[in-house]
């Protein structure tokens, strides 16, 4: 099975700084990555998938990248309402979730 | 617009069963792989299980394999989850959530899910 190491597990940060979500998995994945967004008591919803695609009607101040088994998420110039947990999932081989990232606002 | 309505969560004691269900429209449902993901209160995201289009592959995650069975009906555009020798540690909100292509191409959209809680 692959595993999925996701880091940091909580991150704090001020308005409008640039922050930066990783996920390591256990083995190649290509660009098999998602990357999503929780809020609270809320469905995760899609930012990111293949790596770096950005999904229809998610801001552009969110960014993906990488490829085989390290992966990142950017989210430039911090909004109030980037105040969430966010998850990687691999889908090379079934589906693993990383162990999520909780934003804090500063 | 897509939407993925679950229902059939609730209370239950160890070892007993449930069915869960999700009906699904805005698309066409029959051409997507489907899947069950579960958060525990307070916890990140676990994957379940999975179904392709047709139902020629299905898959489980390590913890449910052998008790929890994913089946569903392209006629009724509905998705299922039959869970079986439930445990406490089964306690969670199980969302549905649809696969970007036949199967295991990701996640683009999810339900809102349904809460389950095993307890005696």
């Amino acid at each position: 099975d692959i595993q999925v190491t996701q880091s940091p597990s909580t991150l704090s940060a001020s308005i409008g700084d640039s922050v930066t979500i990783t996920c390591r998995a256990s083995q190649y994945i290509g660009y098999w990555l998602a990357w999503y967004q929780q809020k609270p008591g809320k469905a995760p919803k899609i930012l990111i998938y293949q790596a770096s695609s950005l999904q229809t009607e998610v801001p552009s101040r969110f960014s993906g990248s990488g490829s085989g088994t390290e992966f990142s998420l950017t989210i430039d110039s911090l909004q109030p309402d980037d105040l969430a947990t966010y998850y990687c999932l691999q889908y090379n081989s079934l589906l693993t979730f990383g162990g999520g990232t909780k934003v804090q606002i500063k | 617009e897509v939407q993925l309505v679950e229902s059939g969560g609730g209370l239950v004691q160890p070892g007993r069963s449930l069915r869960l269900s999700c009906v699904a429209s805005g698309f066409a449902f029959k051409n997507y792989g489907m899947h069950w993901v579960r958060q525990a209160p307070g916890k990140g995201l676990e994957w379940v299980s999975g179904i392709s289009w047709d139902s020629g592959n299905k898959a489980y995650g390590d913890s449910v394999k052998g008790r929890f069975t994913i089946s569903r009906d392209n006629t009724e555009s509905s998705l299922y989850l039959q869970m079986n020798s439930l445990r406490d540690e089964d306690t969670a909100v199980y969302y549905c959530a649809k696969d970007y292509g036949d199967w295991n191409y990701g996640l683009d959209y999810w339900g809102q899910g349904t809460p389950v809680t095993v307890s005696s």
